[in-house]
């Protein structure tokens, strides 16, 4: 699976948006850009995927390069909930279900 | 609809025992992964199950196994217990299989190698 590189640690305040990038220079045309994210004791939780186009749902937005060589998540407004360990993933067709899980990056959310 | 189930939430095992833990997918998911979270190693993947057959593997010795029941439902098997195997497992159910699907994943089951 192709790698991807996050920063470490990142912070926020409460009810500022927070734009955390991911970059995946070796990405392939059928890799598809996820990102998952783990709260305190918790298992992983889906946020978002996309393709090529960006995304938006509920949680957050998905903004692709065009070269798609990198990708940012978008929370529009964080909350003290948000603060969690958040993973970009590429995953294609080829490897099932299988997510390679990196180091991602931690979220600080000051109130 | 339930999320994803494991059991147990935690154990306790000691060197050289052996250990089944459980997972119950979310009703109509037919795919089933594992994976090890550990301080050292992060997230890493174990095996994943379709159809009760195994369809793609991580790299971790032959003491890890699996398998998978006709209702989707989920076993892993370490056996020969060692203190390193001391970590919080994590299933995930997903349907269908392809890779642009959503994960999900249960609580997951801490255990500790004495």
């Amino acid at each position: 699976d192709a790698k991807t590189t996050q920063p470490n640690s990142m912070e926020s305040n409460e009810e500022e948006p927070v734009h955390l990038p991911c970059n995946h220079s070796t990405i392939s045309g059928t890799d598809y850009i996820h990102w998952y994210r783990q709260l305190p004791s918790q298992g992983p939780e889906y946020v978002i995927h996309g393709l090529t186009s960006n995304v938006n749902n509920r949680m957050a937005s998905l903004a692709i390069a065009e070269d798609r060589k990198s990708s940012t998540l978008i929370l529009h407004r964080a909350t003290l909930r948000d603060a969690a360990v958040y993973y970009c993933i590429l995953s294609r067709e080829t490897s099932g279900s299988r997510l390679t899980f990196g180091e991602g990056t931690q979220l600080t959310v000051n109130p | 609809k339930a999320g994803v189930t494991q059991t147990p939430r935690y154990l306790i095992k000691t060197r050289g025992q052996q250990v089944t833990l459980s997972c119950s997918p979310i009703s109509g998911h037919r795919s089933v992964s594992w994976y090890q979270q550990t301080p050292g190693q992060g997230l890493q993947f174990l095996f994943e199950y379709f159809s009760e057959t195994q369809r793609n593997k991580g790299n971790f010795p032959g003491r890890f196994s699996g398998r998978q029941f006709s209702n989707s439902r989920s076993e892993m098997n370490v056996s020969t217990l060692e203190l390193g195997d001391s970590a919080l497992y994590l299933c995930a159910s997903s349907y269908p299989t392809q890779p642009k699907e959503t994960q999900y994943f249960g609580p997951g089951t801490r255990l500790l190698v004495l």
